[in-house]
């Protein structure tokens, strides 16, 4: 079955370091999101990316957001100075039938900032 | 704005019970409505979705019906196993297509 990949499963940062997240959508799905989740927190939206471009994002996906689709197949996120607060479990989903179909999710990527 | 809030874990049960995990929704519209469960180690997964009032989704055994009147999306199941353990998520749909997540309700079942 198609799935989501992410990579790494697990990253360790220094404050102020850039940190690059990986995703590889199920490979004709047109619509691509990340999703953050802080511990113990609920599954926040961050910004959703269709036809090369962002198409919604939240009040939390500031500028030192951003996102990119470098070459067809793979789906990044950015951070470019990593905050404490920045530590969480980030998933990547995708959908291929229109926003309204289902969203596949990645495992995740947990990010810890030190 | 679209908020989802469910009831607080754990929810701590024995296998064979009875299961039901309390979820309200306040949105402008009709958003679609979504169970999301999430086992240890993986990613979330979609467990049933509903898309309009008196809705009822299922999978798995769990099922849970759009209540447009009480503006809620209870999930059930009737006889819960050690490996529905996990933590399950309510979510609409928002006015972009991204979901709106609740907070999360963990289950854990014993034997």
């Amino acid at each position: 079955e198609p799935e989501v990949t992410q990579t790494p499963s697990h990253q360790v940062t220094q404050m102020g370091q850039e940190v690059i997240l990986r995703c590889v959508p199920i490979s004709n799905h047109l619509y691509f999101y990340w999703y953050r989740q802080i511990l113990g927190q609920k599954v926040e939206f961050l910004v959703s990316f269709y036809n090369n471009e962002i198409s919604e994002k939240s009040e939390i996906f500031d500028d030192q957001f951003s996102v990119e689709r470098p070459d067809g197949s793979n789906f990044t996120l950015k951070i470019r100075s990593t905050k404490l607060e920045d530590s969480a479990m980030y998933f990547c989903a995708s959908v291929g039938t229109g926003r309204t179909g289902e969203l596949f999710f990645g495992e995740g990527s947990r990010l810890t900032v030190l | 704005g679209n908020s989802v809030t469910q009831m607080e874990g754990p929810v701590t049960l024995s296998e064979e019970a009875f299961l039901t995990i309390n979820c309200t929704y306040t949105a402008t519209g009709y958003p679609s409505l979504f169970w999301y469960v999430q086992y240890p180690g993986e990613g979330l997964q979609l467990l049933l979705k509903a898309t309009k009032a008196d809705d009822k989704g299922s999978n798995k055994g769990f099922e849970a019906t759009y209540r447009k009147e009480t503006t809620s999306f209870h999930l059930e199941k009737g006889s819960v196993q050690v490996s529905d353990s996990a933590v399950y998520f309510c979510a609409l749909s928002g006015e972009g297509g991204e979901l709106i997540f609740g907070t999360g309700t963990r289950l854990q079942v014993f034997p």
